[in-house]
């Protein structure tokens, strides 16, 4: 099993650039999670999908993030214009929802926004 | 809303100790809890899980303890070894979801 799939590992890029996360859950997960972590706020849950609809954008910090799951093997997290605030680790983790609800984490994105 | 704590950011203990790491939450109503371990540079790895039903749980040397009454869980890590050193983050759900909330964090250092 390869786990929970992330790209890239690290993104530099400049303030006012968009900039898209991916990740591919495990194989028959059907809940996916984006969660951001910063040294000032810990890990944040951003949104999260259960069979592929959104479910809780709550943690989404502005419009400038957006998500969207096309289907049960791949999402992505846009942030569009980037900020240098927006400067964090992104996690995406998947779960098989009804199960013990055991997320499992991906090796993360790591973003530099300058 | 939930929020879930630590009692300390940093905890250094010696190899071969054991190793107790705290966390209280807030909401009564929380009734699933897991420990991640983050090692550097990697994300979170599920460790161990207690349901609101069980006050203790054991694992290969890890065990979970849950204070309904107090709303406080520990992690106690027996004979800690060096490939023990990682941050450590209690976790919360409400209500059968499966939205996790994640305490701030407790750094282990193991010292030789």
């Amino acid at each position: 099993d390869a786990g929970v799939i992330q790209s890239p590992r690290h993104e530099v890029t400049e303030m006012g650039q968009e900039v898209t996360l991916r990740c591919k859950p495990i194989s028959g997960h059907n809940s996916l999670f984006w969660y951001r972590q910063t040294m000032m706020r810990g890990l944040e849950l951003l949104i999260y999908f259960n069979n592929n609809v959104p479910i809780d954008d709550s943690g989404m910090p502005e419009d400038r993030f957006s998500a969207k799951m096309p289907n049960a093997s791949f999402s992505t997290l846009k942030i569009q214009p980037s900020e240098p605030r927006d400067s964090a680790v992104y996690f995406c983790a998947s779960s098989l929802r009804g199960s013990n609800n055991e997320q499992f984490f991906g090796p993360g994105t790591r973003l530099t926004v300058l | 809303g939930e929020s879930v704590g630590l009692h300390l950011p940093t905890l250094s203990v010696q190899e071969g100790d054991n190793s107790i790491i705290n966390c209280a939450y807030s909401n009564s109503a929380s009734d699933y809890f897991i420990w991640y371990k983050q090692e550097s540079g990697k994300g979170p790895q599920f460790i161990i899980d207690i349901r609101s039903n069980m006050d203790k749980r054991q694992g290969q040397r890890v065990t979970v303890l849950l204070n309904k009454t107090v709303k406080h869980l520990s992690l106690q890590i027996a004979a800690t070894q060096p490939g023990d050193s990682a941050v450590y983050f209690c976790a919360v759900t409400t209500g059968g979801g499966n939205k996790l909330t994640f305490g701030t964090g407790t750094q282990l250092k193991v010292e030789l």
